[in-house]
């Protein structure tokens, strides 16, 4: 079952704009990530936000992460229409080893 | 180098039929992970391998799926008498060790009709 859920299912935004997309989760973690999919390059690994970090900024990207809420937000600038993609959130529960629990993602679309 | 590498990147088949989907980790890489992702959801979690030792096989839906890394580095994942349910794209994933970065493969879409 999905664990992660994020938020919204779907954003469409012009190209330089910012985009915002949320993620909550439901038992402790190790650490949660944020994944970009697209049809042209697969699943890949955009950023790492450890359970004792609150802010992370990779680029374009800045990551929160607020453990009392159980939710994190992935922040995008000045988007691209390369940006377009599904985001997922993805977490390591504390107990539970080292798979990766997804949500169902928010899906982008940037145009220009 | 190269990266995650899957075979074969789409697959069809009968109800009934058996399927094997590989999968070439990165070099070295000690931790492989086979996730399912059916349309419009996010991956789920199958089975996850530590070199040839297979630590966790809790995601894997029913006794038709079996893995195995027999030599610690190519991993196989088997679907015996495949049924329509199973239609998914099929990633794998490897990681230097279980706690890193795991980086995916392109996947594998299997269609059963």
């Amino acid at each position: 079952s999905q664990q992660g859920e994020e938020d919204p299912q779907a954003l469409s935004i012009q190209e330089g704009e910012n985009a915002t997309m949320n993620c909550s989760y439901k038992t402790s973690i190790n650490n949660l990530q944020w994944y970009r999919q697209n049809s042209g390059r697969g699943l890949v690994h955009l950023i790492l936000i450890r359970s004792n970090e609150r802010e992370k900024h990779s680029g374009r990207l800045r990551v929160t992460l607020d453990t009392s809420k159980k939710s994190s937000s992935l922040l995008i600038t000045a988007s691209r229409a390369a940006d377009t993609a599904s985001y997922f959130c993805a977490t390591t529960f504390s107990n539970s080893g080292y798979a990766l629990n997804f949500g169902k993602g928010t899906s982008l679309l940037v145009t220009p | 180098g190269a990266g995650v590498s899957q075979s074969p990147r789409y697959k069809v088949a009968k109800r009934g039929q058996d399927v094997a989907l590989r999968c070439d980790p990165i070099s070295g890489h000690v931790s492989l992970f086979w996730y399912q992702q059916a349309l419009g959801q996010g991956p789920e979690f199958l089975t996850y391998f530590q070199n040839e030792a297979q630590l966790d096989k809790s995601g894997l839906p029913s006794d038709r799926f079996f893995a195995e890394r027999p030599e610690g580095s190519v991993s196989t994942l088997k679907i015996q008498r495949t049924q329509q349910e199973d239609s998914a794209v099929y990633l794998c994933a490897s990681s230097r060790l279980g706690v890193d970065t795991q980086y995916f493969g392109p996947g594998t879409r299997l269609t059963v009709l």
